[in-house]
């Protein structure tokens, strides 16, 4: 069974940086791509970053493009986002997601963790 | 960016009725379009990979068509638990882009 389990979510001041980490089991983590995924409350779901199965191909949406930095340890199988210059439109569920293929731009996702909350606020 | 439009935004319907949403892309993504199905509180959930495609374990009522630009997603007699958000979803061009979703609300 895929599981996708997420942490390091939680309240943080405007300006601050939070590292989001994703533990991945059930698959073979490095024959997938991966992907972050954001939903403010309330409201639909926004692309955040994807990363190709060995790193290669990154992608970044252009709403957090030099701020947020996706990576992954292929021997840990676990996913990151190092969420730095963090403001109040930053405060979202934030999903750890698992692609179909190889390439974070190619089959899209399939499975989805729970979610972790990221709230920016002082 | 690839604008990924659904119609209708909500919908009302009554247990065993036919539903159907639609999803327009900007521009043609072949078949690289998915759905899915976010019940409240939850985590989103794939019904339909690759445009047509049922994933595993998802009821049969649930189907999905079409390609390029247009495509479907139908709700063959609906059921109470189908309460929920649907969103489609295209990563065939970068960056991956997310229709705005549909309610669909039971009656």
């Amino acid at each position: 069974e895929v599981q996708l389990v997420e942490s390091g979510g939680g309240l943080v001041q405007p300006g601050r940086s939070l590292r989001l980490s994703c533990a991945a089991s059930g698959f073979t983590f490095d024959d997938y791509a991966m992907h972050w995924v954001r939903q403010a409350p309330g409201k639909g779901l926004e692309w955040v970053a994807g990363i190709g199965w060995n790193s290669g191909n990154k992608g970044y949406a252009d709403s957090v493009k030099g701020r947020f930095t996706i990576s992954r340890d292929n021997a840990k199988n676990s996913l990151y986002l190092q969420m730095n210059s963090l403001s109040a439109e930053d405060t979202a569920f934030y999903y750890c997601a698992k692609d179909l293929g190889l390439y974070y731009d190619s089959s899209g996702i399939d499975y989805w963790g729970q979610g972790t909350l990221v709230t920016v606020s002082s | 960016d690839i604008q990924m439009t659904q119609s209708p935004s909500s919908l009302s319907a009554s247990v065993g009725d036919r539903v159907t949403i639609t999803c327009r892309a900007s521009q043609s993504i072949s078949s690289f379009l998915n759905w899915y199905q976010q019940k409240p509180g939850k985590a989103p959930k794939v019904l339909i990979y690759a445009a047509s495609s049922l994933q595993s374990g998802v009821p049969s009522r649930f189907s999905g068509s079409g390609s390029g630009t247009d495509f479907t997603l139908t709700i063959n007699s609906l059921q109470p638990e189908d309460l929920a958000t649907y969103y489609c979803h295209q990563s065939h061009i970068t960056p991956p882009t997310f229709g705005q979703g549909t309610k669909v609300e039971i009656k």
